[in-house]
């Protein structure tokens, strides 16, 4: 079993639907969980840092931790064409610097 | 601007010519590391670096070297590249703590071809 497992999409809403991305992991002792953002041509930026379960709000963006089931969401709502980009899940673990990163899912929002 | 910077962005070289792709941040952070990324593959860690002078391997190190002299670079260097190390490159950089990774800085990247 990989340790992080993100479905790579690729995901087409129409502009205004609400975006569900999710990852599922392995490792029981991953405690901080992050989406990142990458635009083509571009390196990935930190989008929202959770730690242990629970919810997190950021403008449109939500991030969920359930970690009983081992399970991370990222929602979008009202989706715009400049959220257009891959989006990678990324984990890691108490005292541990390395990043588990999910292969990323491509979303597309079409006017 | 706080930044980590790669360079060259793109990068087309022959079979076992020696090169150097280089990074700089000016965050002072301490944790540095070289992923590569490929479709369908994601992003797969080659070599990190807990402080100055420390490095070690991450899931994909073979063909690659790195250094650490001093915090704010670490480039990575190909002895011989091959074809098979024809990928998107990224520089990242970090705080390092006890308890855990914070949100990794990365660069924009270094697009590779190696014919």
């Amino acid at each position: 079993q990989k340790e992080v497992e993100q479905d790579p999409g690729p995901l087409s809403v129409p502009e205004g639907a609400i975006v569900s991305l999710n990852c599922t992991y392995s490792n029981s002792a991953f405690q901080y969980f992050m989406w990142y953002r990458q635009y083509s041509r571009k390196g990935p930026e930190l989008l929202m840092y959770t730690y242990s379960s629970g919810n997190k709000e950021d403008g449109r963006f939500t991030a969920q931790v359930d970690k009983s089931s081992k399970y991370i969401s990222l929602f979008i709502r009202d989706s715009q064409p400049s959220d257009s980009a891959t989006y990678l899940c990324a984990m890691s673990a108490y005292g541990n610097n390395r990043l588990a990163f999910g292969k990323g899912n491509q979303v597309v929002v079409i006017p | 601007e706080a930044q980590v910077t790669q360079n060259p962005r793109y990068l087309i070289t022959v079979t076992g010519k020696k090169l150097t792709v280089t990074c700089s941040q000016n965050m002072n952070h301490e944790y540095m590391s070289w992923y590569r990324q490929d479709p369908g593959l994601g992003l797969r860690q080659i070599y990190y670096s807990m402080n100055v002078e420390v490095t070690d391997k991450g899931d994909v190190p073979e063909g690659y070297k790195v250094s650490r002299k001093e915090k704010r670079n670490f480039p990575l260097i190909l002895e011989s590249p091959s074809p098979n190390q024809t990928s998107l490159y990224f520089c990242a950089s970090s705080l390092s703590t006890r308890t855990g990774a914070y949100g990794y800085t990365f660069g924009s990247g270094t697009r590779l071809t190696v014919v």
